[in-house]
């Protein structure tokens, strides 16, 4: 079955930097992958999608990319700032197509 | 906010009593779910209503009951439940339930099983 890999351990930065993030996955390539923002103590709230003809996508500081080759998305944060401080989750469908999974999520530290 | 509320945000019970979680949704959306979320562990779903019908159940033991009376409004009723289900549960709906389909959620509810 599928599998989600993202680091466990939290990434700590410096303010202004750029964060990476990386979410692999084991088995098929699918068809868009999301990426979420989690805060403790709260819901995650959807961030970016990106489908598997898009290699890269853009929002704001956000950028997200997506090689089917490698089987990986990455996920960074220009000039990143403390209040990008959260974990983020990738999603992706599962084998059977009728649902949405998710990554364990990476926990971002971004110091002052 | 998400347009997506939960209540209680904070549940405390026993073993053996009865208690109803409640999710509603202000987004005119036609699909809402429930989700799992344990320490340490990915957010694992548990229930799919589309159009008030449920379409999934992912294995869920039956002390977990689901309850859709409309599109915008989603209970989880629980009984009998064990320590092992103390966990933050998540409500979420989207607009027509396909699958992949961008996920809206609640703030959850923190549950603790004594």
């Amino acid at each position: 079955s599928q599998k989600i890999e993202q680091n466990s351990e939290a990434l700590n930065i410096q303010e202004g930097k750029t964060a990476t993030l990386t979410c692999n996955y084991t088995n098929y390539s699918p068809a868009y992958l999301q990426w979420y923002r989690q805060d403790p103590g709260r819901g995650p709230v959807f961030l970016l999608l990106i489908r598997e003809n898009e290699k890269e996508k853009r929002k704001e500081r956000l950028k997200v990319t997506f090689d089917t080759t490698l089987k990986q998305s990455l996920f960074h944060i220009t000039a990143s700032q403390p209040a990008d401080s959260a974990t983020y989750l990738c999603a992706l469908v599962n084998n059977a197509g009728n649902m949405l999974t998710f990554g364990g999520g990476t926990r971002l530290m971004v110091k002052p | 906010e998400t347009g997506v509320t939960q209540t209680p945000r904070h549940l405390v019970m026993g073993m053996t009593n009865k208690k109803s979680l409640k999710c509603e949704q202000h987004l005119g959306h036609n699909a809402m779910y429930w989700y799992k979320q344990s320490a340490k562990k990915p957010l694992e779903l548990m229930f799919v209503y589309n159009f008030k019908e449920q379409t999934e159940n992912n294995s869920v033991p039956s002390r977990f009951s689901p309850e859709c009376p409309n599109s915008s409004h989603l209970f989880l009723h629980l009984h009998t439940l064990q320590p092992e289900d103390s966990a933050l549960y998540l409500c979420a709906s989207s607009q027509e339930g396909a699958v992949g389909e961008t996920q809206y959620f609640g703030p959850g509810t923190r549950l603790l099983v004594l």
